[in-house]
């Protein structure tokens, strides 16, 4: 039972226009939101969050935007850069419980 | 330099061959956990370490096993291998999972297995 879900699994944008990643959830317990960035050959690197009481929450060129009623969030990113090329996951968090989606892999062309 | 070290990075081997991937962090974190990655399903948590000596079962425990007995390391055991554990692991730890929002997991490398 995939409780988040990125529905996209791959997004290719031009550089310097805006990239929407979107996560679908069906946990309403869910209070915690986080997205991660990934390249090839490592791990995971943290990139934003957002606390289920928030409808967004921005740090330079990402924003996170959540909408708890449609249980949905999405991630932007402006202006969107070739080194933003990766796999992005979408992560929610329930008690000591993490759920991933599948990842949605952007690139950015220059 | 902060880091969360898992080894091998790769690794083929055959059914039934008991094998242990190591993990080990720098940072002094007490929240330990371990993902499998596969294609179309994203990561899932396998077990996870709240502290030394209290580990639980995440989403995908079968076939595996786990042990904390110091903060810094946190081993995941394959007994008895079958193919269907063939997949990218990856170990993550963060600083408390109590909020575990402001710490976000910082996560290893992968390691690549192979069970044929």
């Amino acid at each position: 039972d995939q409780q988040v879900k990125q529905n996209s699994p791959s997004l290719s944008v031009q550089e310097g226009r805006i990239s929407i990643l979107n996560c679908d959830y069906t946990n309403s317990m869910f209070d915690y939101f986080l997205w991660y960035k990934k390249y090839p050959a490592e791990g995971p690197t943290f990139l934003i969050s957002i606390s289920s009481i928030k409808d967004k929450n921005e740090d330079g060129r990402f924003t996170v935007f959540l909408n708890k009623s449609a249980k949905h969030l999405s991630l932007h990113i402006v202006p969107s850069q070739p080194g933003d090329s990766a796999v992005y996951f979408c992560a929610a968090r329930v008690n000591n419980d993490m759920r991933f989606g599948a990842g949605t892999r952007l690139t950015v062309k220059p | 330099e902060a880091q969360v070290t898992q080894n091998p990075r790769y690794l083929i081997t055959v059914t039934g061959k008991k094998l242990t991937v190591t993990c080990s962090q720098n940072m002094n974190h007490e929240y330990m956990s371990w993902y499998r990655q596969d294609p179309g399903l994203g990561l899932r948590q396998i077990y996870y370490s709240m502290n030394v000596e209290v580990t639980d079962k995440g989403d995908v425990p079968e076939g595996y096993k786990v042990s904390r007995k110091e903060k810094r390391n946190f081993p995941l055991i394959l007994e008895s291998p079958s193919p269907n554990q063939t997949s990218l692991y990856f170990c993550a730890s963060s600083l408390s999972a109590w909020v575990a929002s402001n710490q976000p997991q910082h996560f290893g490398d992968g390691t690549r297995l192979s069970i044929l």
